[in-house]
Protein backbone atom coordinates (compact mmCIF):
# COMPACT_ATOMS: atom_id res chain seq x y z
CA UNK A 1 0.00 0.00 0.00
CA UNK A 2 1.13 3.19 -1.18
CA UNK A 3 1.57 6.07 1.69
CA UNK A 4 2.90 9.28 2.01
CA UNK A 5 3.34 10.49 5.75
CA UNK A 6 4.42 14.30 6.17
CA UNK A 7 5.29 16.13 9.68
CA UNK A 8 3.16 17.53 11.77
CA UNK A 9 1.79 21.05 11.88
CA UNK A 10 4.30 24.03 12.65
CA UNK A 11 3.78 27.33 14.15
CA UNK A 12 6.38 29.61 13.11
CA UNK A 13 8.04 33.45 12.98
CA UNK A 14 8.33 35.59 10.33
CA UNK A 15 12.10 35.72 9.20
CA UNK A 16 12.60 31.89 10.88
CA UNK A 17 13.50 28.60 8.95
CA UNK A 18 11.71 25.67 8.03
CA UNK A 19 12.17 22.33 6.77
CA UNK A 20 9.20 19.58 6.52
CA UNK A 21 9.42 16.16 5.56
CA UNK A 22 7.60 13.37 3.48
CA UNK A 23 8.35 9.96 3.75
CA UNK A 24 7.23 7.46 1.07
CA UNK A 25 6.56 3.73 1.67
CA UNK A 26 5.19 0.87 -0.70
CA UNK A 27 6.63 1.34 -3.81
CA UNK A 28 10.22 2.41 -4.87
CA UNK A 29 10.79 5.96 -4.09
CA UNK A 30 13.51 6.67 -5.83
CA UNK A 31 11.39 5.68 -9.29
CA UNK A 32 9.06 8.41 -8.84
CA UNK A 33 9.03 12.01 -8.77
CA UNK A 34 7.47 13.64 -5.73
CA UNK A 35 5.45 16.80 -6.23
CA UNK A 36 4.95 19.76 -3.60
CA UNK A 37 1.63 21.42 -4.05
CA UNK A 38 0.53 24.48 -1.86
CA UNK A 39 -2.92 25.10 -0.55
CA UNK A 40 -4.01 28.29 0.80
CA UNK A 41 -6.32 29.08 3.10
CA UNK A 42 -9.43 29.69 1.19
CA UNK A 43 -7.72 29.31 -2.09
CA UNK A 44 -7.01 26.24 -4.78
CA UNK A 45 -3.67 24.06 -5.25
CA UNK A 46 -0.76 25.86 -6.36
CA UNK A 47 2.41 23.73 -7.71
CA UNK A 48 5.22 24.65 -6.68
CA UNK A 49 7.81 22.14 -8.01
CA UNK A 50 8.86 18.69 -7.84
CA UNK A 51 11.75 16.48 -7.18
CA UNK A 52 12.94 13.29 -9.01
CA UNK A 53 14.25 10.94 -6.15
CA UNK A 54 16.39 8.86 -8.03
CA UNK A 55 19.09 11.83 -9.11
CA UNK A 56 17.53 14.81 -6.82
CA UNK A 57 16.77 16.85 -10.09
CA UNK A 58 14.49 19.64 -9.67
CA UNK A 59 11.92 21.39 -11.36
CA UNK A 60 10.56 24.57 -9.45
CA UNK A 61 7.25 26.74 -10.82
CA UNK A 62 8.96 30.49 -11.17
CA UNK A 63 6.15 31.78 -9.01
CA UNK A 64 8.61 29.64 -5.85
CA UNK A 65 12.00 29.39 -7.46
CA UNK A 66 14.62 31.08 -4.96
CA UNK A 67 11.72 30.96 -2.12
CA UNK A 68 11.94 27.16 -0.97
CA UNK A 69 14.30 24.61 -1.43
CA UNK A 70 13.68 20.58 -2.15
CA UNK A 71 15.73 17.84 -1.22
CA UNK A 72 15.40 14.21 -1.02
CA UNK A 73 17.23 11.56 1.38
CA UNK A 74 16.55 8.43 -0.37
CA UNK A 75 18.40 6.08 2.30
CA UNK A 76 15.12 6.90 4.27
CA UNK A 77 12.43 7.42 1.19
CA UNK A 78 12.02 11.11 2.00
CA UNK A 79 10.91 14.27 0.66
CA UNK A 80 12.07 17.99 2.10
CA UNK A 81 10.56 20.99 1.47
CA UNK A 82 12.52 24.29 2.92
CA UNK A 83 12.26 27.72 3.60
CA UNK A 84 15.11 30.22 5.00
CA UNK A 85 12.99 33.05 5.67
CA UNK A 86 9.45 32.61 6.33
CA UNK A 87 6.97 35.15 5.73
CA UNK A 88 3.28 35.53 7.45
CA UNK A 89 1.95 34.36 3.38
CA UNK A 90 3.48 30.98 3.37
CA UNK A 91 0.77 30.41 5.82
CA UNK A 92 -1.10 27.29 3.91
CA UNK A 93 -1.06 23.68 3.87
CA UNK A 94 1.51 21.89 1.93
CA UNK A 95 1.19 18.77 0.37
CA UNK A 96 3.36 16.31 -1.45
CA UNK A 97 2.67 13.56 -3.70
CA UNK A 98 4.03 11.08 -5.66
CA UNK A 99 3.59 11.60 -9.19
CA UNK A 100 5.06 9.66 -12.34
CA UNK A 101 8.47 8.09 -13.48
CA UNK A 102 8.45 11.21 -15.60
CA UNK A 103 8.77 14.65 -15.00
CA UNK A 104 5.81 15.78 -16.72
CA UNK A 105 3.13 13.73 -14.81
CA UNK A 106 -0.33 14.57 -12.64
CA UNK A 107 -0.24 13.44 -8.70
CA UNK A 108 -1.08 9.80 -8.18
CA UNK A 109 -1.25 9.80 -4.58
CA UNK A 110 -1.01 12.72 -1.79
CA UNK A 111 0.68 12.77 1.77
CA UNK A 112 -1.89 14.15 4.37
CA UNK A 113 -0.86 17.36 4.31
CA UNK A 114 1.27 19.78 6.57
CA UNK A 115 -0.09 23.39 7.82
CA UNK A 116 2.49 25.60 8.43
CA UNK A 117 1.55 28.85 10.54
CA UNK A 118 3.83 31.99 10.54
CA UNK A 119 2.43 34.67 12.76
CA UNK A 120 4.22 36.89 14.86
CA UNK B 1 1.57 30.00 -17.97
CA UNK B 2 -1.36 27.82 -19.02
CA UNK B 3 -4.15 29.32 -17.07
CA UNK B 4 -6.79 26.75 -16.29
CA UNK B 5 -10.80 27.83 -16.08
CA UNK B 6 -13.87 25.88 -14.53
CA UNK B 7 -17.45 26.16 -14.98
CA UNK B 8 -19.48 26.25 -12.80
CA UNK B 9 -17.84 27.62 -9.37
CA UNK B 10 -20.36 25.95 -7.65
CA UNK B 11 -23.40 23.19 -8.65
CA UNK B 12 -26.33 21.36 -6.51
CA UNK B 13 -27.67 18.37 -7.90
CA UNK B 14 -29.83 15.80 -6.61
CA UNK B 15 -29.18 12.80 -5.64
CA UNK B 16 -28.57 10.29 -8.13
CA UNK B 17 -29.11 12.67 -11.37
CA UNK B 18 -25.79 14.15 -13.50
CA UNK B 19 -23.17 16.51 -12.73
CA UNK B 20 -21.14 17.74 -15.27
CA UNK B 21 -17.77 19.77 -14.48
CA UNK B 22 -16.05 21.96 -16.98
CA UNK B 23 -12.51 23.12 -17.15
CA UNK B 24 -10.81 24.77 -20.33
CA UNK B 25 -6.78 25.72 -20.83
CA UNK B 26 -5.46 28.53 -22.13
CA UNK B 27 -3.35 26.65 -24.53
CA UNK B 28 -3.72 23.20 -26.18
CA UNK B 29 -2.32 20.62 -23.18
CA UNK B 30 -2.36 17.92 -26.26
CA UNK B 31 1.57 16.16 -27.19
CA UNK B 32 1.01 15.35 -30.61
CA UNK B 33 3.82 12.87 -30.51
CA UNK B 34 2.07 10.51 -27.95
CA UNK B 35 -1.57 11.92 -28.34
CA UNK B 36 -2.10 12.20 -25.00
CA UNK B 37 -3.60 15.21 -23.19
CA UNK B 38 -1.57 15.84 -20.20
CA UNK B 39 -5.11 16.19 -18.05
CA UNK B 40 -5.73 15.33 -14.76
CA UNK B 41 -9.06 15.62 -12.28
CA UNK B 42 -8.98 15.52 -8.23
CA UNK B 43 -11.54 14.88 -5.74
CA UNK B 44 -10.93 17.18 -2.55
CA UNK B 45 -13.39 16.38 0.52
CA UNK B 46 -12.95 18.97 3.39
CA UNK B 47 -10.26 18.26 5.82
CA UNK B 48 -8.53 15.70 3.14
CA UNK B 49 -6.10 15.54 0.86
CA UNK B 50 -6.77 15.46 -3.39
CA UNK B 51 -7.47 12.48 -4.40
CA UNK B 52 -6.72 11.51 -8.10
CA UNK B 53 -10.27 10.42 -10.30
CA UNK B 54 -8.66 10.79 -13.79
CA UNK B 55 -5.16 11.00 -15.98
CA UNK B 56 -4.65 11.69 -19.35
CA UNK B 57 -8.00 13.61 -19.87
CA UNK B 58 -9.79 9.90 -19.68
CA UNK B 59 -8.30 7.29 -17.68
CA UNK B 60 -9.94 6.40 -14.39
CA UNK B 61 -7.20 5.50 -12.04
CA UNK B 62 -7.72 2.44 -10.14
CA UNK B 63 -10.38 2.20 -7.52
CA UNK B 64 -12.24 4.91 -8.88
CA UNK B 65 -16.13 4.43 -9.00
CA UNK B 66 -17.10 4.10 -12.76
CA UNK B 67 -20.08 7.08 -12.22
CA UNK B 68 -17.08 9.14 -12.96
CA UNK B 69 -16.00 9.58 -15.91
CA UNK B 70 -13.66 12.24 -18.07
CA UNK B 71 -13.41 13.67 -21.77
CA UNK B 72 -12.03 16.13 -23.86
CA UNK B 73 -9.45 17.16 -26.05
CA UNK B 74 -7.19 19.89 -26.40
CA UNK B 75 -8.24 22.92 -24.33
CA UNK B 76 -11.83 21.42 -23.47
CA UNK B 77 -12.81 19.30 -20.59
CA UNK B 78 -14.99 17.53 -19.02
CA UNK B 79 -15.69 15.90 -15.59
CA UNK B 80 -19.25 13.90 -15.32
CA UNK B 81 -20.61 12.25 -12.70
CA UNK B 82 -23.19 10.17 -14.13
CA UNK B 83 -24.75 8.84 -10.98
CA UNK B 84 -24.27 11.23 -7.60
CA UNK B 85 -23.92 9.64 -5.00
CA UNK B 86 -23.65 11.81 -0.89
CA UNK B 87 -20.31 10.77 -0.86
CA UNK B 88 -19.39 13.00 -3.96
CA UNK B 89 -19.75 15.69 -2.20
CA UNK B 90 -16.57 17.58 -2.74
CA UNK B 91 -14.40 19.98 -4.13
CA UNK B 92 -13.12 18.73 -7.99
CA UNK B 93 -10.36 20.12 -9.47
CA UNK B 94 -8.45 19.92 -13.30
CA UNK B 95 -4.94 19.91 -13.63
CA UNK B 96 -2.15 20.39 -16.36
CA UNK B 97 0.97 18.89 -16.27
CA UNK B 98 1.52 19.55 -19.85
CA UNK B 99 3.56 22.68 -19.34
CA UNK B 100 5.88 23.76 -16.37
CA UNK B 101 4.85 25.40 -14.51
CA UNK B 102 2.02 23.06 -13.72
CA UNK B 103 -1.08 24.20 -13.28
CA UNK B 104 -4.95 23.98 -11.37
CA UNK B 105 -8.18 25.21 -11.99
CA UNK B 106 -9.87 26.79 -9.07
CA UNK B 107 -11.72 24.04 -8.74
CA UNK B 108 -15.75 23.61 -8.23
CA UNK B 109 -17.84 22.80 -5.66
CA UNK B 110 -20.30 19.58 -5.69
CA UNK B 111 -23.05 19.56 -2.98
CA UNK B 112 -26.36 18.11 -2.99
CA UNK B 113 -29.64 19.55 -3.83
Amino acid sequence: EVQLVQSGAEVKKPGESLKISCQGSGYTFSNYWIAWVRHMPGKGLEWMGSINPGGSDTKYSPSFQGQVTFSVDKSISTAYLQWSNLKASDTAIYYCAKSGTSAYSGCSFWGQGTLVTVSS
Amino acid sequence: DIVMTQSPDSLAVSLGERATINCKSSQSVLYNSNNKNYLAWYQQKPGQPPKLLIYWASTRESGVPDRFSGSGSGTDFTLTISSLQAEDVAVYYCHQYYNIPFTFGPGTKVDIK
